[in-house]
């Protein structure tokens, strides 16, 4: 599975859209991106994955580049409870297998 | 639906003691993940089962952890003769076992302390 490159923190107005950036220079043409994130130590929640088409659903929005190297997770309007740590992962989208979680993004939506 | 169950959500054992970990995947679910998230660490898999089946057990200690799913009831991880070490948060995600809808979707956790 490729690795992925994501900033350690970030900081969001409450409100605005938040855009989280991940690098996935390495990935294959079988591999998907997902995106997950961590609220303070639950488990973690499933938000959007993808493949080259970009993709919505009530959650979020992920933009994937044309060349597949690099994806955006994009919370529209980010409330205090969005306050997490994203992850982006990138895996075969085949019968099973294991997620490779790297350190994520820590998001901080500000009031 | 009820969504990926796991039991008890805290469990204090001291060293030496057993601990047990319960999974109960969401219904239809198939396949079942174990991941450990250590103390302001990321979250690294331990081990993926089907019914009956290990899958693939890569990530799990080869002494004194074990992981089994069988064809009734929930999913276990058992860890023997717990260590401080052990102390961290245990994950359980499970998965249909159906093209295109892998999605792994997760538990709230089970709090390992070990004194």
């Amino acid at each position: 599975d490729a690795k992925t490159t994501q900033p350690t923190s970030m900081d969001c107005a409450e409100g605005r859209a938040a855009n989280l950036p991940c690098n996935h220079s390495t990935i294959s043409g079988n591999e998907y991106v997902y995106w997950y994130r961590q609220i303070h130590s639950q488990g973690p929640q499933y938000i959007i994955h993808g493949l080259k088409n970009n993709e919505t659903n009530e959650m979020a929005s992920l933009i994937i580049t044309e060349d597949r190297k690099s994806s955006t997770l994009i919370l529209p309007h980010a409330t205090l409870r969005d306050t997490a740590v994203y992850y982006c992962i990138v895996k075969y989208y085949n019968q099973g297998g294991k997620l490779i979680f790297g350190q994520g993004t820590e998001l901080s939506v500000k009031p | 639906n009820a969504g990926v169950m796991q039991n008890p959500r805290h469990l204090v054992r001291r060293r030496g003691q057993e601990a047990r970990l319960r999974c109960s995947p969401m219904k239809g679910h198939s396949h079942v993940y174990w991941y450990r998230q250590l103390p302001e660490e990321g979250l690294k898999f331990m081990v993926y089962l089907q019914k009956e089946n290990i899958i693939d057990e890569s990530g799990m200690p080869k002494e004194r952890f074990s992981a089994e799913f069988p064809k009734e009831g929930p999913s276990i991880l058992r860890i023997q003769q717990v260590v401080r070490g052990d102390s961290a948060a245990y994950f359980c995600a499970s998965s249909l076992n159906e093209a295109g809808k892998e999605t792994q979707y997760f538990g709230p956790g089970t709090r390992l302390l070990v004194l």
